[in-house]
């Protein structure tokens, strides 16, 4: 079993839908959470970042952690085509002195227009 | 501010061959990760520098290598390349001596390499 589990995708969605997109996990561990937005053939870009179970939120995006029951979320609201891409959780056992982030494998999202 | 950059874009290579992938980490931070992506995965760490030294290693074989420089730029180096090897390879800056938000790691837009 990998240690972070992320559905691949496809995901299409019509513009205006709100988007849930998750992750679980095993490594109860794990402390530090990131979603990273990946455009194709490009490096991945930091969304948001949580340190513990709750909601941030961040214009149209929010982050969920669930540590209880080792599941992260991430809503986009009023989706755009320029949204499409590919959407990586990470996360890490630590905040500090952080070393190493477990990615999931990413799930394709496509908004259309 | 300047962000990470890395270097070449692209990279095509043959088995057997050796290869050198270069980094320069965001302005201010000390700690360069690299990471292999393959296509449609996510991606797999390699290693990380923090302050010219080795600190932590993931499930790569001893021909990944890698250097620290004193102004924090960084190389991967890989011997005998395989097919398998083809992949973009990212490069990411933080600085966690700071803690919090500090140690979140920014990348760069990847060297895309070719084993044939």
């Amino acid at each position: 079993q990998k240690e972070v589990e992320q559905d691949p995708g496809p995901l299409s969605v019509p513009e205006g839908a709100i988007v849930s997109l998750n992750c679980t996990y095993s490594n109860s561990a794990f402390q530090y959470f990131m979603w990273y937005r990946q455009y194709s053939r490009k490096g991945p870009e930091l969304l948001m970042y949580t340190y513990s179970s709750g909601n941030k939120e961040d214009g149209r995006f929010t982050a969920q952690v669930d540590k209880s029951s080792k599941y992260i979320s991430l809503f986009i609201r009023d989706s755009q085509p320029s949204d499409s891409a590919t959407y990586l959780c990470a996360m890490s056992p630590s905040t500090s002195g952080t070393y190493k982030y477990i990615f999931g494998t990413g799930t394709r999202l496509k908004v259309l227009a | 501010e300047t962000g990470v950059t890395q270097s070449p874009t692209h990279l095509i290579k043959t088995r057997g061959q050796q290869v050198t992938l270069r980094c320069s980490s965001q302005s201010g931070h000390n700690t360069v990760s690299w990471y292999q992506q393959a296509l449609g995965q996510g991606p797999q760490f390699i290693f990380q520098y923090y302050r010219e030294e080795e600190n932590g290693r993931g499930n790569f074989p001893p021909r990944f290598s890698g250097l620290q420089f004193p102004n924090y730029s960084s190389e991967l180096n890989v011997n005998a390349l395989e097919l398998d090897d083809s992949a973009l390879y990212l490069c990411a800056s933080s600085l966690p001596e700071t803690g919090g938000s500090a140690d979140t790691q920014y990348f760069g837009p990847g060297t895309r390499l070719t084993v044939l």
